[in-house]
């Protein structure tokens, strides 16, 4: 039972324009949640979270969106750069224990 | 660059063999994670550290043996592994266990011959 979900495994998007990826959860216990970016080779980097209290958080070009009601979270990237070019995981933790449960990954490709 | 240091970046052994992965951090935290990653999949939760106490072990096979020698190091010893527990072993440290991201390692790739 998939308890995060990113449902595109793929997304290209031209330099520049904006890069939306999205992932649903399904526990309503999650209460903490994470974008990670992942090259070939390399550990996974964080990029930026949001706790359940707030729906929005922004860190430069990032920023992402949470809706609780939908349990659907999305990062955008504004604008999108070739180097963004990754793979992107979302994932969630319940309160304590510091699980953290990934989604399956979705590749972004910025194009020149 | 990453603030959580794993080494050997690989590693080939034989089914009988005995070798230990290794984790550093410097960063003060005191909550320190192994995961697994095989191809294409995410990362998968193994065990979790916690002021050096194991807090969490998802079911692991005691083929895998963590340790927490002290607040900045972690081992994953290894005896008697299957093939299938070829992956990459990543190793996450936060500072804490509650709302707090924790910062990943570029792996161990472990090949199981």
């Amino acid at each position: 039972d998939q308890q995060v979900k990113q449902n595109s495994p793929s997304l290209r998007v031209q330099e520049g324009r904006i890069s939306i990826l999205n992932c649903d959860y399904t526990n309503s216990m999650f209460d903490y949640f994470l974008w990670y970016k992942k090259y070939p080779a390399e550990g996974p980097t964080f990029l930026i979270s949001i706790s359940s209290i707030k729906d929005k958080n922004e860190d430069g070009r990032f920023t992402v969106f949470l809706n609780k009601s939908a349990k659907h979270l999305s990062l955008h990237i504004v604008p999108s750069q070739p180097g963004d070019s990754a793979v992107y995981f979302c994932a969630a933790s319940a309160p304590q224990g510091g699980k953290l449960i990934f989604g399956q990954g979705t590749e972004l490709s910025v194009k020149p | 660059d990453t603030e959580v240091t794993q080494t050997p970046k690989h590693l080939v052994m034989g089914m009988t063999n005995k070798k230990s992965l290794k984790c550093e951090q410097h960063m003060g935290h005191r909550a320190m994670y192994w995961y697994k990653q095989k191809a294409k999949k995410p990362p998968e939760l193994m065990f979790v550290y916690s002021y050096e106490k194991l807090s969490i072990n998802e079911s692991v096979p005691s083929r895998f043996s963590p340790e927490c020698p002290n607040s900045s190091l972690l081992n994953l010893h290894l005896h008697a592994l299957q093939p299938e527990d070829s992956a990459l072993y990543l190793c996450a440290s936060s500072f804490g266990t509650g709302i707090q991201p924790q910062h990943f390692g570029d792996g161990t790739r472990l090949s199981i011959l």
